[in-house]
């Protein structure tokens, strides 16, 4: 059971440009919404996070945006690097996470 | 701090053969700790989650056991190995959230 949907499964954007990753999510009880980066060998790592009450977080050149009616939420990485390039996962998370299957993007630059 | 620390990095293994993978968390008290699988170039499976010692709960069937003998210590195994075990094996911790991922271990099963 697919509880969250990612898209798109791969990425390439210019440096400079700006990423945009989607997923959607089914259970409306989910409060925690997290994204991951992952490079090549390593684990994920956290990369930002929202929760369900807030529509909007911006880390740097990452943002969080949440629409919480629609049951979707974005990633948006704005002036993309080379850096950049890795697998991208979103999350939702209650008592346990629910990945999504995952982006990879990469930088051309 | 908190830091989690997994081992081996990588793995060749026959089938047929035994795994053990260890997977250790420094610096909190009691954990939820995970064990993960990803496929190349695929996403994250939950193989099993552990909220206490020698409490394991499995998400799916398979040829792997986990077990927890300690409170921050947390173990993957496997009596025979098959070809379809080979993947990148992720050990995760977390007090509430979000999850902390180790640097996982890269199983080929030859």
């Amino acid at each position: 059971q697919q509880q969250v949907k990612q898209s798109p499964q791969s990425l390439i954007v210019q440096k400079g440009g700006i990423s945009i990753i989607n997923c959607a999510y089914e259970n409306t009880a989910f409060d925690y919404f997290p994204w991951y980066q992952q490079f090549p060998g390593k684990g994920p790592a956290l990369l930002i996070a929202i929760r369900p009450d807030v529509s909007e977080k911006k880390e740097g050149r990452f943002t969080i945006s949440f629409n919480k009616s629609a049951k979707q939420f974005s990633l948006h990485i704005m002036d993309s690097q080379p850096g950049d390039s890795a697998t991208y996962f979103c999350a939702a998370s209650l008592n346990d996470m629910r990945f999504g299957a995952g982006t990879r993007l990469t930088v051309k630059p | 701090s908190q830091t989690i620390h997994q081992w081996p990095a990588t793995l060749v293994q026959p089938v047929g053969s035994p795994l053990s993978l260890e997977c250790t968390v420094e610096g909190t008290s009691n954990p939820n700790l995970y064990w993960y699988r990803q496929a190349a170039g695929r996403g994250l499976q939950l193989l099993f989650y552990s909220v206490g010692i020698g409490q394991i709960s499995s998400e799916v069937p398979q040829n792997l056991s986990a077990s927890r003998p300690q409170d921050r210590q947390f173990i993957l195994s496997s009596k025979k190995l098959l070809l379809s075990d080979s993947g990148f094996y992720l050990c995760a911790w977390s007090v509430g959230s979000p999850l902390h991922f180790g640097n996982g271990t890269r199983l080929t099963v030859t």
